[in-house]
């Protein structure tokens, strides 16, 4: 079974500091996902990438940047908090761009 | 990138009645790929659909793939409380990648 872990399942953060989320999947799986998950706004992709050193923007960017060193590792990074990010984070990992997503269990961050 | 409506947003049934949740584009799509989300916890994967008007079903869930391919159902029948939680559709995007619907938060009241 494809695994996907996030390091964290809740994390508080003050404004202003800098915030790592770490994904880890063990299927050896090209494309990973980070998404946000606010209520009534469904599921929204803030970077992918498709190969390590690869990242693409997704449909909200803004105030997030990422790094993929190794194949297995996606991580998201809030560069200065803010509480517009507090939110649920999901990591997502696939075989190939469009196929079955695997998501993590996520992490609910708390910006105060 | 491609857009999809999902509809309805909220739906409260009796447990034992049947619930459908849609997803329509207004184009034509090259798949739909449909995934559950427990209460608390990760939205899984159920199914995809490739081929126009497919349906496919897994135990109660009947899955519909529109013949235009711009449309997909998703349908329960006699719904149990083990269905409680948010069904989401998800199509290809722009630049190789998948949008998702909304969702449609499914409450089965016993």
């Amino acid at each position: 079974d494809v695994k996907v872990t996030q390091s964290s399942r809740y994390l508080v953060k003050r404004t202003g500091e800098k915030v790592f989320l770490e994904c880890v999947q063990d299927m050896d799986h090209e494309n990973m996902f980070w998404y946000r998950q606010d209520p009534g706004l469904g599921l929204r992709l803030i970077y992918f990438s498709y190969d390590v050193k690869m990242k693409e923007k997704g449909d909200i960017p803004e105030g997030y940047s990422v790094s993929r060193e190794k194949k297995e590792r996606f991580s998201l990074i809030l560069e200065s908090a803010s509480t517009n990010q507090t939110s649920m984070y999901l990591c997502a990992s696939s075989l190939s761009r469009r196929g079955e997503q695997y998501f993590g269990p996520g992490t609910r961050l708390t910006v105060t | 990138g491609q857009q999809v409506m999902q509809i309805p947003q909220y739906q409260h049934v009796q447990e034992g009645e049947d619930f459908t949740t849609y997803c329509n584009s207004s184009t034509t799509l090259s798949n739909i790929q449909w995934y559950k989300q427990r209460p608390g916890g990760h939205p899984v994967f159920l199914i995809q659909l490739v081929k126009s008007g497919e349906v496919k079903k897994q135990k109660r869930l009947t899955f519909q793939f529109g013949e235009a391919k711009k449309n997909s159902s998703l349908h329960i029948t006699a719904t149990q409380t083990t269905d409680v939680g948010t069904y989401f559709c998800a199509v290809p995007g722009g630049y190789q990648k998948v949008t998702f619907g909304i969702g449609t938060k499914l409450q089965v009241i016993p």
